[in-house]
């Protein structure tokens, strides 16, 4: 497609459920991020990926948090029993360009709320 | 934490007005970027400027970087009712072998028509 595309882009769940959030990539970017997005806040890196190993991880912020990108294409964020304070906007983004080095695209987010 | 900072949180200016936010940030870097987005909606890329320039311009934006003080700016002139938006700046990390691209906390602009 033409730009990064997010599925779902609303999705409201009950505590203890697992979520899964896909991410689309621009056809060709190597590169691949996952930010969330609390309510009013900056943005938080969640995992990076090149091609599809994840040189850097750091930012999930527990085990419940991973996540898997398929070649240099789809990606997904798995959320396993999720809490109220994983409620948030989870954007990603994809470059040409390795490590931060050039301009990231995003896509519109998918806002998880957890009841 | 987070690398970048902006200054001010928020900002409210009348259309036709500049409006100037600020980043300061705490690691080397080899760039700097600034991003837009509307509320409810994903970060458009705004402008790139690497830690060798100094100033750089694109249209009705202006950005500077002090690489000694870790800190830049973004100016948009004359601005329109369009122009509300939050605007971000991230940065990369150059210090460690870190990814990252990190975003500061954001300035909110309200421009009135």
């Amino acid at each position: 497609g033409a730009g990064v595309s997010q599925s779902p882009s609303n999705k409201v769940t009950e505590k203890g459920k697992d979520v899964e959030l896909r991410c689309d990539p621009i056809s060709g970017h190597t590169a691949l991020y996952w930010y969330r997005q609390r309510l009013g806040q900056g943005l938080e890196f969640l995992i990076y990926f090149q091609g599809n190993s994840a040189p850097d991880k750091s930012g999930l912020p527990s085990d419940r948090f991973s996540a898997e990108r398929t070649g240099e294409s789809v990606s997904t964020l798995t959320i396993q029993r999720t809490q109220q304070e994983d409620s948030a906007v989870y954007l990603c983004a994809s470059s040409s360009q390795r490590g931060g080095r050039g301009e990231l695209f995003f896509g519109e987010g998918s806002r998880l709320t957890v009841l | 934490s987070q690398q970048g900072e902006e200054d001010p949180q928020a900002l409210s200016i009348q259309e036709g007005e500049n409006a100037t936010m600020n980043c300061s940030y705490k690691t080397s870097i080899n760039n700097l970027q600034w991003y837009r987005q509307n509320s409810g909606r994903g970060l458009v890329h705004l402008i790139l400027i690497r830690s060798n320039e100094r100033e750089k311009h694109s249209g009705r934006l202006r950005v500077t970087l002090d690489t000694s003080k870790k800190s830049s700016s973004l100016l948009i002139t004359a601005s329109r009712a369009a122009d509300t938006a939050s605007y971000f700046c991230a940065t990369d990390a150059r210090m460690d072998s870190s990814y990252k691209l990190i975003f500061g906390s954001g300035t909110r602009l309200l421009v009135r028509p």
